[in-house]
């Protein structure tokens, strides 16, 4: 069965300083990997994804994600981090060999950065 | 529209009460997928239309959940006879092609509160 991980429910960080958002996963065959963030009241809005490839998968805002198949996870990065940057983000998975594109999704981490 | 668009934004409605959630998605778009987000959670999946056809309907919940996508554009997620256990933000995404790693966009979601 397909699941995703994600062990903190708040990260807090202080603007300018770095930012990691920990995601692990576990899915039977070729990983997808999306990162979504969430605003108050807002839908999801796609951040970033990994199909294959490069490790390092860059994204929107900043954001980047480091794949590692072998420790399962897809843990999201940003170097300076911003206050505007405090959301919700939510780590998903999809089987490569699912059609259609259904994603699980994880618990979901509260960031939040302060001046 | 530019984006997905869900309709209405807020809905109360009394225990018993049927309603009937509005979904359109971004135009072209071949995939469609419901989703429920309750209160602190992550998403789940409910269900997968690709054109007109459900594909995939193995998340929902209860026989009282029915979706249709009846032209392929627009769907609807009816709940018959609402429960509290209902009370959910329910998300439309849209993707463009059925396969490989397409991310879906998001509408803001419907929040529905049964009383």
């Amino acid at each position: 069965a397909q699941s995703v991980a994600q062990p903190e429910d708040q990260v807090n960080v202080a603007e300018g300083n770095p930012l990691t958002v920990k995601c692990t996963y576990s899915v039977s065959g070729n990983p997808y990997l999306f990162w979504y963030v969430q605003y108050p009241n807002r839908g999801l809005q796609f951040l970033l994804k990994y199909i294959t490839g490069d490790n390092l998968v860059k994204g929107s805002y900043g954001f980047e994600a480091e794949f590692n198949k072998s420790q399962t996870s897809f843990h999201l990065k940003k170097p300076s981090a911003l206050v505007s940057d405090s959301a919700l983000y939510f780590c998903a998975v999809r089987d490569s060999y699912n059609q259609g594109g259904k994603l699980i999704f994880g618990q979901g981490t509260e960031l939040s950065v302060k001046p | 529209g530019a984006g997905v668009s869900q309709s209405p934004r807020y809905k109360v409605a009394k225990r018993g009460q049927d309603v009937a959630l509005r979904c359109d998605p971004i135009s072209g778009h071949v995939s469609l997928f419901w989703y429920q987000q309750a209160l602190g959670q992550g998403p789940e999946f409910l269900t997968y239309f690709q054109n007109e056809a459900q594909l995939d309907k193995s998340g929902l919940p209860s026989d009282r959940f029915f979706a249709e996508r009846p032209e392929g554009s627009v769907s609807t997620l009816k709940i018959q006879r609402t429960q509290q256990e209902d009370s959910a933000v329910y998300l439309c995404a849209s993707s463009l092609v059925p396969s490989g790693p397409t991310e879906a966009f998001f509408g803001q979601g419907t929040r529905l509160t049964v009383v």
